[in-house]
């Protein structure tokens, strides 16, 4: 089965490390999705990507987190540096919006990066 | 802020009985889609509802939509133990020819089915 795959599944780091995660969404899906999930705030979208262009980052905070998608095959989100109020885990998805079929607009969720910012 | 409030926030019920999640919204919709994350993993979709569709059935799942009422339920029928897990309504409120631009999440629901 077609799958988003993200790594790494855990990462454990100290304040003001650099942090990069990496996403590779499912072949042939033309959006890529990074959402951040905590207790507090649920899920949130960070920043989503059509045929590779950004196409909205305003949940990104702008000063420590890009996000960028240099081949087809993969997404990564970098923050730099990191923060204890980071500490969340961050999924990516990948979907083909505007596509045919009763499940257009489906999203498909990787496993999700859990981070820890001590 | 998030588009969707499921409600209620938590449900504990016995196998075999039927759950009910309820999503309210508010703007308007091109679709809504509910999806389930089981402990420690991504999101898994279940279930995807165009505005102008009122019911839809998968399996177990039944969904309904009210766009009047700025709506929607989901029943598991016959629930089982591995149905625990939290449920997530997911509104698109982007044109329907970019379906799934920008799904907003609500906070879910967390069912526990209890053997």
């Amino acid at each position: 089965d077609a799958r988003v795959t993200q790594t790494p599944r855990h990462k454990v780091t100290e304040m003001g490390q650099e942090v990069t995660m990496r996403c590779q969404p499912i072949l042939g899906h033309n959006t890529v999705f990074w959402y951040r999930q905590t207790m507090m705030q649920g899920l949130e979208l960070l920043a989503y990507f059509r045929n590779r262009a950004p196409l909205d980052d305003s949940g990104m905070p702008k000063d420590r987190f890009s996000a960028e998608m240099p081949d087809a095959t993969l997404a990564t989100l970098k923050i730099q540096p990191s923060e204890p109020r980071d500490s969340a885990v961050y999924f990516c998805a990948s979907g083909f919006p505007g596509g045919s079929g009763s499940k257009a607009g489906e999203l498909f969720f990787g496993e999700g990066s859990r981070l820890t910012v001590l | 802020s998030q588009q969707g409030e499921e409600d209620p926030q938590a449900l504990s019920i016995q196998e075999g009985e039927n759950a009910t999640m309820n999503c309210s919204y508010k703007t308007s919709i091109n679709n809504l889609q509910w999806y389930r994350q089981n402990s420690g993993r991504g999101l898994v979709h279940l279930i995807l509802i165009r505005s102008n569709e009122r019911e839809k059935h998968s399996g177990r799942l039944r969904v309904t939509l009210d766009t009047s009422k700025k709506s929607s339920s989901l029943l598991i029928t016959a629930s089982r133990a591995a149905d625990t897990a939290s449920y997530f309504c997911a509104t698109d409120a982007g044109r329907k020819e970019t379906s799934g631009s920008r799904l907003t999440f609500g906070e879910g629901t967390q069912l526990t089915v209890n053997p």
